[in-house]
């Protein structure tokens, strides 16, 4: 399984555009990359998935290089509602099940 | 679409009882059920993957007969704490995936999570 390094905390003021970087060096050729959301005491929600290139959801953009070593969540204007810890994986079906390990994430905190 | 709910969402229980947990997919079929383990400001932890109607494949260090887990149905899991202690006190966190929901991504829905606290 790809381990994902994300930075441990960003600070923003709401609408602004946040990007929060993802580095997964070993990617695998099937793997793909997937964005959630967690606030305290909830299950994360699930904000995109993307393989390379570029995806874009009503919440989010996912930038993907060519060399999908990294991986860039863009949340455009935020507000502070969008504080929570946000989590890159990348996996691989397996069986059936895509098999996905949690790394730090990042806590983003929006202020006024 | 892609709804899973958790039943109970938050349950007390003294020492040495056991605790059932239950997760459902509502609006899909889920092929693949995984449970998780959160304690405070700390990360999810997998603990289990199950296939409906096959055993479950535990991750290093979680003990199958601790922790038992049953996916009968494509729409149901549970999971069973037995002989609770305090340290078993944590987030318990379900989530399925189906490629019916997005082909040949597997993407994972998760619940709203189960609080546990052991008296």
């Amino acid at each position: 399984l790809a381990k994902t390094t994300q930075p441990i905390s960003m600070d923003s003021y709401e609408g602004q555009e946040v990007n929060i970087t993802c580095s997964h060096n070993n990617i695998a050729t099937n793997d793909y990359i997937t964005w959630y959301q967690q606030f305290p005491s909830q299950g994360p929600r699930f904000i995109i998935q993307g393989y390379k290139t570029k995806v874009t959801n009503e919440v989010a953009s996912l930038f993907i290089p060519a060399d999908r070593k990294s991986s860039t969540l863009s949340l455009p204007r935020v507000s502070l509602s969008d504080t929570a810890v946000y989590y890159c994986l990348v996996g691989t079906p397996e069986g059936g099940g895509n098999k996905l390990t949690f790394g730090t994430g990042t806590q983003l905190k929006v202020e006024l | 679409g892609a709804v899973v709910s958790q039943h109970p969402s938050r349950v007390i229980c003294k020492s040495g009882t056991s605790v059932k947990i239950e997760c459902r997919s509502l609006d899909f079929q889920a092929t693949t059920m995984f449970w998780y383990r959160q304690f405070p400001k700390q990360s999810l932890m997998l603990m289990a993957t199950s296939n409906e109607g096959s055993k479950a494949t535990y991750e290093q260090g979680v003990e199958k007969d601790k922790f038992l887990i049953n996916h009968a149905s494509l729409t149901l899991s549970t999971l069973t704490v037995t002989s609770a202690h305090p340290e078993d006190s944590s987030f318990y966190i379900c989530s399925a995936s189906s490629t019916l929901v997005a082909a040949g991504t597997d993407t994972q829905y998760f619940g709203p999570g189960t609080r546990l606290t052991v008296l």
